[in-house]
């Protein structure tokens, strides 16, 4: 099976400006999660998703969102970017299907805001 | 979900065992051990996890001790590719991963 794949791997972009992350999880997955890892912070949690809808919530301002579609891909959102939004941003996939599901991450989209 | 307690840092010689410990003495019963690692840049690897019970799979022995206050990686014989920061983490069921600080595992020729 193919694992997470995120695009794209790396992104410029400037302060003000808005970014749009994809993830495809492992085929069966339909919970995708998202995190943010600085070298400050670690590791975030962001949102989860499962079903089309959010299921759990981080604490990260609104200009952070996300969706995700009937064939479980998902998508985050940041407006109005920042000079902190630098980070490495996560995907995690799993079954979804119980509470205690094991998170497969992906390679990880490196997010620069200049 | 219970706060764990690592090494920061951490030597094995290549072809040697190396023997990770975690110390989570305040675990629940109803909480998972979990460990993944992370290489340099890339995504967090999932490596194995397990609940009471000794676990092993094709990358690694998980080693719960009776009590369930600690436990320990076996990686049964580490390569250069192995060096990593592990991260041991004890979660019951909600889908958000914390993870701390890890260990830094360098492995030597």
């Amino acid at each position: 099976k193919a694992g997470v794949t995120q695009t794209p791997r790396y992104l410029i972009k400037t302060r003000g400006q808005q970014v749009t992350l994809s993830c495809s999880p492992i085929s069966g997955h339909r919970s995708v999660s998202w995190y943010q890892q600085t070298p400050g912070q670690g590791l975030q949690f962001l949102f989860e998703y499962f079903s089309e809808t959010q299921r759990n919530k981080g604490n990260f301002p609104g200009r952070f969102s996300g969706r995700q579609f009937s064939n479980s891909r998902s998508e985050m959102n940041v407006s109005t970017l920042e000079l902190g939004d630098s980070a490495l941003y996560l995907c995690a996939s799993s079954l979804g299907q119980r509470n205690q599901e094991t998170q497969y991450f992906g390679p990880g989209t490196r997010l620069l805001v200049l | 979900d219970a706060k764990t307690t690592q090494p920061p840092s951490m030597d094995c010689a290549e072809g040697r065992a190396a023997n990770l410990p975690c110390n989570h003495s305040t675990i629940s019963g109803n909480e998972y051990v979990y460990w993944y690692r992370q290489i340099h840049s890339q995504g967090p690897q999932y490596i194995i996890h397990g609940l009471k019970n000794n676990e092993t799979n094709e990358m690694a022995s998980l080693i719960i001790t009776e009590d369930r206050k600690s436990s320990t990686l076996i990686l049964p014989h580490a390569t250069l590719r192995d060096t990593a920061v592990y991260y041991c983490i004890v979660i019951q069921g909600a889908q958000k991963l914390v993870f701390g600080q890890g260990t830094r595992l360098t492995i030597n020729p």
